[in-house]
């Protein structure tokens, strides 16, 4: 168990829906990472919080966003949902981010868009 | 850019034999850090190792084993006397320190163990 948390495990939506992801970070870690993870792209980063606030940014689309609430959980919101969003979206939290502080993965949650 | 190559997409093997996976990476920055990842099939990405730039030490842990050559931008990673429960999705990632910080991955090799 990686003490990072994510809900909801699993989330069958349609297209053109919106959905939120959970995520809470190891207890007294900083920063929270996003990735998707999808059969033709790998594993992709998507964003980092550190402390509530943005601290880098990757292959996010503006259809997606997200955000770190004072006391560290973050949530992923998707929406206007297309087929090619279904895949399997990882948080990780870190004690802090620029020192290459190894990142302890949630479980994911695996999102299928019919 | 920052990339990571894992040129095997998939590999087989029976138990008890020796298998290593292939990692070159590549980065313009002096100081960056080194991951291996798996991820069994249950899904979860559970943290193997981390090796900085500045560490090319090799790294023994039972089994596993890490060979870091920064004059082949390589880390690559041995599993000795292979058991079936090592098979997973392994994934090599390289740290970014300049810049956007984060973990870039490699698509992964697929490792299966046979009986």
């Amino acid at each position: 168990d990686s003490g990072v948390t994510q809900t909801p495990k699993h989330l069958i939506t349609a297209t053109g829906q919106r959905v939120t992801l959970r995520c809470s970070p190891r207890s007294g870690d900083l920063s929270v990472y996003w990735y998707q993870q999808s059969l033709d792209q790998g594993l992709q980063f998507l964003i980092q919080y550190y402390n509530g606030e943005e601290r880098a940014k990757g292959n996010i689309l503006e259809r997606f966003s997200a955000q770190q609430f004072p006391d560290l959980h973050s949530e992923l919101n998707l929406s206007s949902l297309e087929l090619g969003d279904s895949a399997l979206y990882f948080c990780a939290s870190s004690v802090a981010g620029p020192y290459g502080e190894k990142l302890f993965f949630g479980s994911g949650t695996q999102l299928s868009v019919l | 850019a920052q990339k990571v190559t894992q040129a095997q997409t998939e590999i087989s093997v029976v138990e008890k034999e020796d298998v290593t996976l292939d990692c070159v990476y590549e980065t313009r920055d002096t100081t960056y850090y080194l991951f291996w990842y798996k991820q069994p099939p249950s899904g979860e990405l559970v943290f193997l190792i981390r090796r900085n730039s500045f560490d090319e030490q090799n790294e023994i842990s039972g089994r596993y084993s890490w060979n870091f050559q920064k004059s082949t931008s390589s880390f690559n990673f041995t599993i000795t006397a292979s058991q079936v429960v090592d098979s997973a999705v392994y994934f090599c990632a390289l740290y970014i320190i300049q810049g956007a910080q984060k973990l870039v991955f490699g698509q992964g090799t697929r490792l299966t163990i046979n009986p």
